[in-house]
């Protein structure tokens, strides 16, 4: 089975904090995606990865920055926590770009962040 | 901007029912379609998907159509069970995934 492993379930952090959210797949994909999900606005795409050293922005990119230096490991840094940045978020991985294939992509069990 | 709506934040259908989710996309591009179900406190875990060949597909109580002219998909889950009770996600492949807002399914026994 496909496992991505997200280090922490719940973290709180405070205001003006650099926070790092670290996520590790054991599939050998290629891509890797983070999202954050929040009420009403369903998830949403922060940035993408499509090899090492790769990143692209996504639809809310403001505020974060990521790294990857290992295929397996794709990390989401908050450079300075603001307490919008409160909220879950995921990590997910593909074989495809487009995720496309039997299940797309395969999710983290998320980190609920709360920056206070 | 919305690519891919679902317009029912809640649903709540009774055990043994049918329940029915909708989704809305507006890119007539989007190819590849799927369903998520999340649990509070865990990841979305795949449900079900469809290409745009297709205008249904079924696993079990699980059966997905497409309607690739109105831009609508729909989800329905017969016999709905409790254990069906979480939040779906839809999603649309284009250059990258859009997923839907969410609607929330309570099942009551």
């Amino acid at each position: 089975d496909v496992k991505v492993t997200q280090s922490s379930r719940y973290l709180v952090k405070r205001t003006g904090e650099k926070v790092f959210l670290e996520c590790v797949q054991d599939m050998d994909h290629e891509n890797m995606f983070w999202y954050r999900q929040d009420p009403g606005l369903g998830l949403r795409l922060i940035y993408f990865s499509y090899d090492v050293k790769m990143k692209e922005k996504g639809d809310i990119p403001e505020g974060y920055s990521v790294s990857r230096e290992k295929k397996e490991r794709f990390s989401l840094i908050l450079e300075s926590a603001s307490t919008n940045q409160t909220s879950m978020y995921l990590c997910a991985s593909s074989l495809w770009n487009k995720g496309q294939g039997a299940d797309g992509y395969t999710f983290g069990s998320g980190t609920r962040l709360t920056v206070v | 901007d919305q690519q891919v709506k679902q317009n029912s934040p809640s649903l709540s259908v009774q055990e043994g029912r049918i329940s029915i989710l909708n989704c809305d996309y507006t890119n007539s591009m989007f190819d590849y379609f799927l369903w998520y179900k999340k649990y509070p406190a865990e990841g979305p875990t795949f449900l079900i998907s469809i290409s745009s060949i297709k205008d249904k597909n079924e696993d079990g109580r699980f059966t997905v159509f497409l309607n690739k002219s109105a831009k609508h998909l729909s989800l329905h889950i017969v016999p709905s069970q409790p254990g069906d009770s979480a939040v779906y996600f839809c999603a649309a492949s284009g250059n990258q995934f859009y997923f839907g807002t969410g609607t929330s399914l309570t099942v009551i026994p």
